[in-house]
């Protein structure tokens, strides 16, 4: 099982502020991605990466970045906090697809509240 | 249609009964198949995958898959009050990315 670790698990935050929500794992996998969820909703993937210098926009539109310049290290960032950003930010990870097994296993997630 | 399809629940189930969740998938070609438990606040957490069809046990759960149907199944047997939570399936579609559906909140009823 893989190890994937968030930081900081809460955080609130003033409107304009910029925030960085930390991702690492330590399974050497290539693939991660962030999830924004709200409470009771389903999952939204936000970004995306296949690997070091690769990302991409997933299928809910948001106003953040990321950035995949190690391997184990996928972090987020929101140049100018707005309430609207308040919700929980998952991050996920998943190894090489062999015989079959692309397993994604998520970090314990980061509340954000934006006042 | 949607990718992956789930019904939202609530689903009430007495304890010590047998809890049956479904799932239905849009992609023909898909071959991987997961199911995550979710509890209120927490983050997803992987409890079984399925890559063949036919059945897969472990402990008190067994998934089922049949890829002709595009269906896949979760088992809970001997339902417990800790097993109330949202149950998410997922799907691993041609362009290898995993596709959540939006899950079915189950409640084992004491």
């Amino acid at each position: 099982e893989a190890d994937i670790y968030q930081t900081p698990r809460y955080l609130v935050i003033g409107t304009g502020k910029k925030i960085t929500l930390e991702c690492s794992q330590t399974m050497g996998h290539d693939k991660m991605y962030w999830y924004q969820q709200d409470p009771g909703m389903e999952l939204h993937l936000i970004h995306y990466s296949y690997g070091v210098n690769s990302t991409e926009k997933g299928d809910l539109s948001s106003e953040s970045t990321v950035s995949r310049i190690r391997t184990e290290h996928f972090p987020l960032t929101l140049e100018s906090a707005r309430p609207s950003h308040t919700s929980q930010y998952l991050c996920a990870s998943s190894g090489p697809r062999t015989g079959g097994y692309n397993e994604q296993f998520f970090g314990p997630g980061t509340r954000l509240t934006v006042l | 249609q949607k990718e992956v399809e789930q019904n939202s629940g609530p689903l009430s189930v007495p304890e010590g009964a047998i809890a049956s969740l479904n799932c239905t998938y849009s992609d023909r070609v898909s071959q991987s198949f997961f199911w995550y438990r979710q509890y209120s606040g927490k983050s997803p957490e992987l409890i079984m995958s399925i890559y063949s069809n036919g059945d897969k046990e472990d402990g008190r759960f067994t998934a089922q898959l049949n890829k002709a149907s595009q269906y896949v199944s979760l088992l809970i047997r001997d339902s417990q009050p800790s097993d109330s939570a949202t149950y998410l399936c997922a799907v691993l579609n041609r362009d290898d990315k995993i596709i959540f559906g939006k899950g079915t909140r189950l409640h084992i009823l004491p």
